[in-house]
């Protein structure tokens, strides 16, 4: 199973910026998910785009995928403090693998 | 109920000691997950149940026995573990195995002496 890369590692933002993470895969995709986990806790799933759409917004989020540049990225606008966690990308490449395999995550932190 | 519950939170244990990690879920999810991480590192998967049988084993050792006694809950029987697997142990589940949204617990933080 293919893992995500992530870009960038880390990030720093002032609250009320947008902050942008982006990740890169090989091979083709079923699906690709978003999660966020705060310092030592569990994971929290935020959006899922498959590989036939190419946006999804949530809230403050928004997802683009491009298939053709085997990428996508997650925007988050207006942050703020408590959006400060690590952000991984996960991918689903099917081919009856049915398993979700993360990539190595960005950590963000939104200074107030 | 979204919530994917684990206990211990925190749990520490001697190389020669035995214990369990307990996961449970009551959204009727049939497929649950235990993954491994590392600190600064992403989640590795250890074990997948899909309808109470263990579909797959991602060739841990096996000093980590899984066991699913029913379609909410998932163990983790651990014996004689070594140092380096003092980790963060979470539990997920999904409606069915792969491609649908995992829903994670918070995690067994795990100290191995």
């Amino acid at each position: 199973s293919q893992q995500g890369e992530e870009d960038p590692q880390a990030l720093s933002i002032q609250e009320g910026e947008n902050a942008t993470m982006n990740c890169s895969y090989k091979t083709s995709i079923n699906n690709l998910q978003w999660y966020r986990q705060n310092s030592g806790r569990g994971l929290v799933h935020l959006i899922l785009i498959r590989s036939n759409e190419r946006e999804k917004h949530s809230g403050r989020l928004r997802v683009t995928l491009d298939t053709s540049k085997k990428s996508s990225s997650l925007l988050i606008t207006a942050s703020r403090a408590a959006d400060t966690a690590s952000y991984f990308c996960a991918l689903d490449s099917g081919a009856g693998s049915y398993q979700l395999t993360f990539g190595k995550g960005t950590k963000l932190s939104v200074i107030p | 109920d979204t919530e994917v519950t684990q206990t211990p939170k925190h749990l520490v244990m001697g190389m020669t000691n035995k214990k369990s990690l307990k996961c449970e879920q009551h959204m009727g999810h049939r497929a649950m997950y235990w993954y491994k991480q590392k600190a600064k590192k992403p989640p590795e998967l250890m074990f997948v149940y899909s309808y109470e049988k263990l579909s797959i084993n991602e060739s841990v050792p096996s000093r980590f026995s899984p066991e699913c006694p029913n379609s909410s809950l998932l163990n983790l029987h651990l014996h004689a573990l070594q140092p380096e697997d003092s980790a963060l142990y979470l539990c997920a589940s999904s409606q069915a195995r792969g491609r649908e949204t995992q829903y994670f617990g918070p995690g067994t933080r795990l100290l191995v002496l």
